[in-house]
């Protein structure tokens, strides 16, 4: 089984309609992460979480909310989907250690029509 | 704020060769760099994790080598097969900010011909 899942794998939706995406892990890690990646761009971090209830801000978190209401799931939520928010979005875990690596889910496809 | 580049951005290659990707950071201030391989619709695979004290790391055909000092990362692939066909990121982890987030590059795009 994987450590990392994510769920859905694939989505569409239409503009202005509230999405919520889902991440599990059984690695144990304190800490989990949402990014996105768009072509070009590279990945980026949206949000991160170092413990249940604790929620910090990444570079782009404006349109996007999250909740960790359990050590090992991570929930990522668009409030009013909007087309530029289509993008591949990756749930990843790290250890307390900054020295440690990090590790992904297998994404989700979300498309904003 | 740093700045990750890949060079080349796609690279394709005949099966057997011996083959060197680059990263290159901006801001030296790094923990590690950490080198990922992700496939078409799958997520990120880590291949090799060099922390800022290390100059290199190796596993199986790969060797990945950090220069910290002059901003740079190897990922050097040895006898490279169809199966190596992937896109290959590099991401660091900064010092400043709390060492919260990687930085990544935009990567490079490899394929591997029979």
């Amino acid at each position: 089984d994987a450590d990392v899942t994510q769920t859905p794998r694939n989505r569409i939706t239409k503009t202005g309609k509230r999405i919520m995406l889902e991440c599990s892990q059984t690695k144990g890690h304190d800490r989990m992460y949402w990014y996105r990646q768009d072509p070009g761009l590279g990945l980026r971090l949206i949000y991160y979480s170092f413990d249940v209830k604790d929620i910090n801000k990444g570079e782009i978190s404006d349109g996007y909310s999250v909740s960790r209401q359990a050590q090992a799931k991570f929930s990522l939520s668009l409030e009013s989907a909007i087309p530029n928010q289509t993008a591949l979005y990756f749930c990843a875990t790290g250890r307390r250690d900054r020295s440690s690596e990090q590790f992904f889910g297998p994404g989700t496809r979300l498309t904003v029509l | 704020k740093q700045e990750v580049t890949q060079i080349p951005a796609a690279l394709s290659v005949p099966e057997g060769e011996n083959l060197v990707l680059n990263c290159s950071f901006t801001d030296s201030a790094i923990y590690n760099l950490q080198w990922f391989r992700q496939d078409p619709g799958k997520g990120l695979t880590s291949l090799l994790l060099i922390q800022s004290s290390q100059r290199e790391q190796t596993s199986g055909r790969l060797n990945a080598s950090l220069d910290k000092s002059s901003g740079r990362s190897t990922l050097y692939i040895a006898a490279s097969q169809p199966g190596d066909s992937a896109t290959y990121l590099c991401a660091v982890r900064l010092i400043t900010g709390g060492g919260n987030k990687l930085t990544f590059g935009t990567g490079t795009q490899l394929k591997v011909e029979l």
